[in-house]
């Protein structure tokens, strides 16, 4: 596709469920982050891939939150045993790689956990 | 660590106004500076960049300037229009080689223009 994909665009969790968002990048893009958009703030970096690689997990704020990239294209944020404070849009970008900066953003999902 | 902030919102001008929304630093090198917008329905998008200090990024009509002296950069737009009506965050990247880093984000200026 031509931009970040996202889905489910809009997910209700009961709490203590297990979800899983998943995002398409643009195709080839070799950098993937999550963040993670509380209400009226700004994102906030969750996990960081190189292809398959998770280079950086220090913004994942408990041992619920799980993200995965196996074959370096399609990831998947999984948040087990969902609490309400994690009720939030979650962010997927994409950039291509070492020499350019632009990270392209999907729509997002915005998960409510009731 | 590394941390943005940006005027706290909403702002509410009348269309043709002159817009500046305000922007400033802390990085502990030299970080990459950026504007998004995100308007009603739609996911964040670059509005525009800087990579070094004393560049300007434009777009749209909208410019900033990295001011290193001052760690900042201000978004300024000489005559606005409602379609500029979305949430503006100001983020910056210490890793201008477009590698490992993410962005740290401001937490956001709604902008509201009036016909």
């Amino acid at each position: 596709g031509a931009g970040v994909s996202q889905s489910p665009r809009y997910k209700v969790a009961k709490r203590g469920q297990d979800v899983a968002l998943r995002c398409d990048p643009i195709s080839g893009h070799v950098s993937l982050f999550w963040y993670q958009q509380a209400l009226g703030q700004g994102p906030e970096f969750l996990t960081y891939f190189q292809n398959e690689a998770q280079l950086d997990k220090s913004g994942l704020p408990s041992d619920r939150f799980f993200a995965e990239r196996p074959e370096g294209s399609v990831s998947t944020l999984k948040i087990q045993r969902t609490q309400q404070e994690d009720s939030a849009v979650y962010l997927c970008a994409s950039r291509s790689g070492w020499m350019n900066t632009e990270a392209f953003f999907g729509q997002g999902t915005r998960l409510t956990v009731v | 660590g590394d941390s943005v902030t940006q005027m706290e919102g909403p702002v509410t001008l009348s269309e043709e106004a002159f817009l500046t929304i305000n922007c400033t630093y802390t990085a502990t090198g030299y970080p990459s500076l950026f504007w998004y917008v995100q308007y009603p329905g739609e996911g964040l998008q670059l509005l525009l960049k800087a990579t070094k200090a004393d560049d300007k990024g434009s777009n749209k009509g909208f410019e900033a300037t990295y001011r290193k002296e001052t760690t900042s950069f201000h978004l300024e737009k000489g005559s606005v229009q409602v379609s500029d009506s979305a949430v503006y965050f100001c983020a910056l990247s210490e890793d201008s080689g477009g590698g490992a880093d993410g962005l740290t984000f401001g937490k956001g200026t709604h902008l509201i223009i009036q016909p």
